[in-house]
């Protein structure tokens, strides 16, 4: 199975900070690789995919980078409704798997 | 607008069975992979089962903790996908989402709210 390592798992921030999340796959996945952000008690919601496509309704302030097995996530400036949780997926292969997860908390 | 609803989530000893229903709208259900997705209580998502679509002879995929357990099936006259879960133990206690893949797109656009399955006795 292919791992995927996020860092940080946890990260302190401010409104209007510019913040980065990478994930590292354990081999290479072409650019076969979305982003998702959750809430307590909510799906997941999908926020980039194809590493770099902004998902249709998601702010411009996401970003994806990346290919191979090297990703990153940026929030350009945070907003109050972007702390949360997020998540990377790959789905090169079988079986598709989730990064450990990155919470974004308030500083 | 796209809507994906489950249903058929609740309390089961371990060793019982249960059968979670998602019903979709607002998009051509028949075009569409359709995928379960799992997330135990504190934990991060996990990828269950899919089915492709017809042209792809509806063949599944699941992941090696449910395979031989779990089995995903649907029905495009009903606009419905269903996770059929048996044997169940109590490490399978998770909220259950429905999602929708597009194929060439990424996957898992759209989810539904969730069903919850305890396994417990």
């Amino acid at each position: 199975d292919i791992q995927m390592t996020q860092s940080p798992s946890s990260l302190s921030a401010s409104v209007g900070d510019r913040v980065t999340i990478t994930c590292r796959a354990s081999q290479d996945i072409r650019n076969d690789l979305g982003w998702f952000q959750q809430k307590p008690g909510k799906a997941p919601k999908r926020l980039i995919y194809s590493a770099f496509s902004l998902q249709t309704g998601a702010p411009s302030r996401f970003s994806g980078r990346g290919s191979g097995t090297e990703f990153a996530l940026t929030i350009s400036s945070l907003q109050p409704e972007d702390f949360a949780t997020y998540y990377c997926l790959q789905h090169a292969t079988y079986p598709h798997t989730f990064g450990q997860g990155t919470k974004l908390e308030i500083k | 607008e796209v809507h994906l609803v489950e249903s058929g989530g609740g309390l089961v000893r371990p060793g019982g069975s249960l059968r979670l229903s998602c019903a979709a709208s607002g998009f051509t259900f028949s075009d569409h992979y359709m995928d379960w997705v799992r997330q135990a209580p504190g934990k991060g998502p996990e990828w269950v089962g899919r089915i492709r679509n017809k042209v792809n002879s509806y063949t599944t995929e699941y992941a090696a903790s449910v395979k031989g357990r779990f089995t995903v099936s649907r029905d495009d006259s009903q606009n419905s996908v269903y996770l059929q879960m048996n044997s169940l133990k109590n490490e399978d206690t998770a909220v259950y989402y429905c999602t929708r893949s597009v194929v060439g797109s990424g996957c898992f656009d759209y989810w539904g709210q969730g069903t919850l399955v305890t396994v417990s006795s």
